[in-house]
């Protein structure tokens, strides 16, 4: 059974360009999450996906930031314009269910923004 | 200050020795997961506890919900253990969000 997938591996733009990153959960999972990294502090909760429907988005720093999951399969994260404070690791999760479940991570995102 | 602490936020330790990492967390919590990340790799699993104690091997994780204290404890470490340990928790309120620990780097020397 293939893992949790992203896409890119790693992404460099400059300040104000566009980056969506994708994310292809493991099969069958209908809960989705997108965590980030930024250098030198702890992993933070993003936003959370049940099937397409945000269950909950409260993570999201700013309008800057468009998450989607259409049709409830893989999730784009859209950066748009990127800014400096940006730059990171984005990881995607997924679980089977909400409770008491383990959640999957993908190898991550590297985004720098220069 | 961070609802999950974890010590030491380094770690450097010889090939064989008993490793400890200790996590403590501020809120009321439904879960508490143990996870590993090697060097430009993706995040793994350890452990998902919510009471007593689980063994994986070489690896055990305690938790104690009345102290909100949990432990990763590796025995006979070795070079490959070598990575960015993280604690995170499940809160009672904030439905299946994680709410992670900085990481502890764990460097075991041959």
């Amino acid at each position: 059974e293939a893992g949790v997938t992203q896409f890119p591996s790693h992404s460099v733009i400059e300040k104000g360009q566009t980056v969506t990153l994708r994310c292809d959960p493991i099969s069958g999972h209908d809960n989705l999450y997108w965590y980030r990294r930024v250098m030198g502090k702890e992993i933070k909760f993003l936003l959370h996906f049940v099937k397409e429907s945000k269950q909950d988005e409260s993570g999201m720093p700013n309008n800057r930031f468009l998450a989607e999951r259409t049709g409830g399969t893989y999730s784009t994260l859209k950066v748009q314009p990127a800014e400096l404070e940006d730059s990171g690791v984005y990881f995607c999760a997924s679980s089977q269910d909400i409770g008491g479940v383990e959640q999957f991570f993908g190898p991550g995102t590297r985004l720098t923004v220069l | 200050k961070n609802e999950v602490e974890q010590s030491p936020q380094n770690l450097t330790a010889q090939e064989g020795e008993f490793i400890t990492i200790n996590c403590s967390y501020s809120v009321g919590i439904s879960a508490l997961h143990w996870l590993q990340q090697h060097p430009g790799g993706g995040i793994v699993s350890l452990f998902m506890l919510s009471s007593g104690k689980k063994k994986h091997g070489r690896l055990i994780a305690t938790i104690n919900i009345q102290e909100k204290h949990s432990s990763l404890h590796i025995t006979a470490s070795h070079p490959r253990d070598s990575a960015v340990y993280i604690c995170a928790v499940r809160s009672e309120t904030s439905g299946s969000r994680l709410t992670f620990g900085e990481g502890t780097q764990l460097t075991v020397n041959p």
